[in-house]
């Protein structure tokens, strides 16, 4: 299955400005989605990352608030912008693949005060 | 009411025991997953199950198509399998999580 490096892992930001997270995978996947998990919740999909076209957001997640990239087959990234505390949350990447299911990066760890 | 629902939301074990952790859906599903997510955030994919039964190691995962439900097993626990472990459902491309399982092994 694919592997994927997931940076950085952790971050501490001050408000009202940005980060952006990486995610690197060692083949081509079609489909890369970013997810953002509150504390103590589960996993919401924030957008689906497709290659040559504009990510598909979720109900809940505007662009210019969490602006993706996807570059290529083999990158992305997610930008949160403006933060503020209450974007503090663990984000992860994925890729899906019908064989092997879902792989997950090591998330993003983000605390913004 | 949540599409996934995963019992219990904590589970604390001694060393050695046998754990079981459940998981039900309401919706018509492709496949299930089950996760393990360590406290630094990261996430491994222990199985994918559409039908049956599959065993890894100590790890053990049934499902039950027509009643909707899945189990994760753990046998011979130890500390490291302390994580939380979650649950989610593939329909309609979509990914549906459960909340979790907080399991914590004692020594």
């Amino acid at each position: 299955s694919a592997v994927i490096s997931q940076k950085p892992s952790r971050d501490i930001c001050q408000r009202g400005t940005s980060l952006t997270i990486q995610c690197q995978v060692d083949s081509q996947v079609t489909m890369m989605f970013w997810y953002r998990q509150q504390p103590g919740q589960s996993l919401t999909l924030i957008a689906t990352a497709n290659q040559g076209s504009e990510a598909t957001y979720e109900s809940g997640f505007v662009i210019d608030k969490f602006p993706i990239s996807r570059p290529n087959l083999t990158f992305s990234t997610l930008t949160v912008s403006n933060m503020s505390p209450e974007d503090s949350s663990i984000y992860l990447c994925s890729v899906g693949e019908v064989d092997y299911g879902y792989t997950f990066g090591s998330g993003t760890r983000l605390t913004v005060v | 009411k949540n599409e996934v629902e995963q019992s219990p939301q904590n589970l604390t074990a001694q060393e050695g025991e046998f754990i079981t952790i459940n998981c039900s859906y309401s919706v018509g599903i492709s496949a299930l997953h089950w996760l393990q997510q360590h406290p630094g955030g990261g996430i491994v994919s222990l199985f994918m199950l559409s039908s049956g039964k599959k065993k890894h190691g100590r790890l053990i995962a049934t499902i039950n198509i027509q009643e909707k439900h899945s189990s994760l097993h753990i046998t011979a626990s130890h500390p490291r399998d302390s994580a939380v472990y979650i649950c989610a459902v593939r329909y309609n491309n979509d990914m549906r999580f459960g909340a979790g399982t907080r399991l914590t092994v004692k020594p």
